[in-house]
């Protein structure tokens, strides 16, 4: 079955990068995501990686993907207080009955300090 | 931008009773909404998925007769909480899929905050 696991805190300083790592298990995953979620409110697409690539940059964050180890990480360069929230990396499977299910790991707590 | 709303935001019921949760996509067309239930500082947890003008399919372990899902039109989806009681409580968050999309996009809802006295 899919299982998605990440770490579930990081503290980092204003102004420094963040790592959020994510591992899953499913090798039939088609695409791959990231999401932001705030207190209290649902969760925002920050950016989403096809399982044939190895790497997207958009802007300030940088999605690494590696297939072979089942291994995503999400980078934010030059991390704001704004960005304290809680971050979900999830998996969406090729097809079947499976198709279009989004599978979530636990959620990185990310606080900024100032 | 695709804008998924749902309403109420908050409730509070007591229980035995029955709560209706509707998500509606604001700008476009969905033939499959998600339906799921997040607690306190834990991960989401799919509940079923909800195809317009069809039954809904659910998780293993996801109790149909308790939580009814209508998905009558491409923009509304209805999770119905029967007979209420406190662990019901929960944060319900549901997602649609834009039809036709091209890599699976879903776009969330806000959520919807169920406090079962």
């Amino acid at each position: 079955g899919e299982d998605v696991e990440q770490s579930l805190f990081l503290s980092v300083r204003e102004g420094d990068s963040s790592v959020i790592n994510c591992t899953y298990t499913d090798s039939s995953s088609t695409y791959l995501y990231w999401y932001k979620q705030e207190p209290g409110a649902g969760l925002q697409l920050l950016t989403y990686i096809f399982s044939n690539m190895d790497m997207k940059q958009d802007q300030r964050l940088t999605v690494l993907l590696n297939k072979k180890d089942k291994h995503l990480s999400l980078r934010i360069a030059d991390t704001q207080t704004g960005d304290s929230a809680i971050y979900f990396c999830a998996e969406s499977l090729a097809g079947g009955t499976s198709y279009g299910k989004l599978t979530f790991g636990q959620g990185t707590i990310l606080t900024v300090h100032p | 931008g695709a804008v998924v709303s749902q309403h109420p935001s908050r409730v509070i019921c007591k229980s035995g009773t029955s709560v209706k949760i509707e998500c509606r996509s604001l700008d476009f067309q969905a033939t499959t909404m998600f339906w799921y239930r997040q607690f306190p500082k834990q991960s989401l947890m799919l509940m079923a998925t909800s195809n317009e003008g069809s039954k809904a399919t659910y998780e293993q372990g996801v109790e149909k007769d308790k939580f009814l899902i209508n998905h009558a039109s491409l923009t509304l989806s209805t999770l119905t909480v029967t007979s209420a009681h406190p662990e019901d409580s929960s944060f319900y968050i549901c997602s649609a899929r834009v039809s036709g999309g091209v890599h699976n996009e879903q776009f969330f809802g806000p959520g919807t905050r169920l406090t079962v006295l």
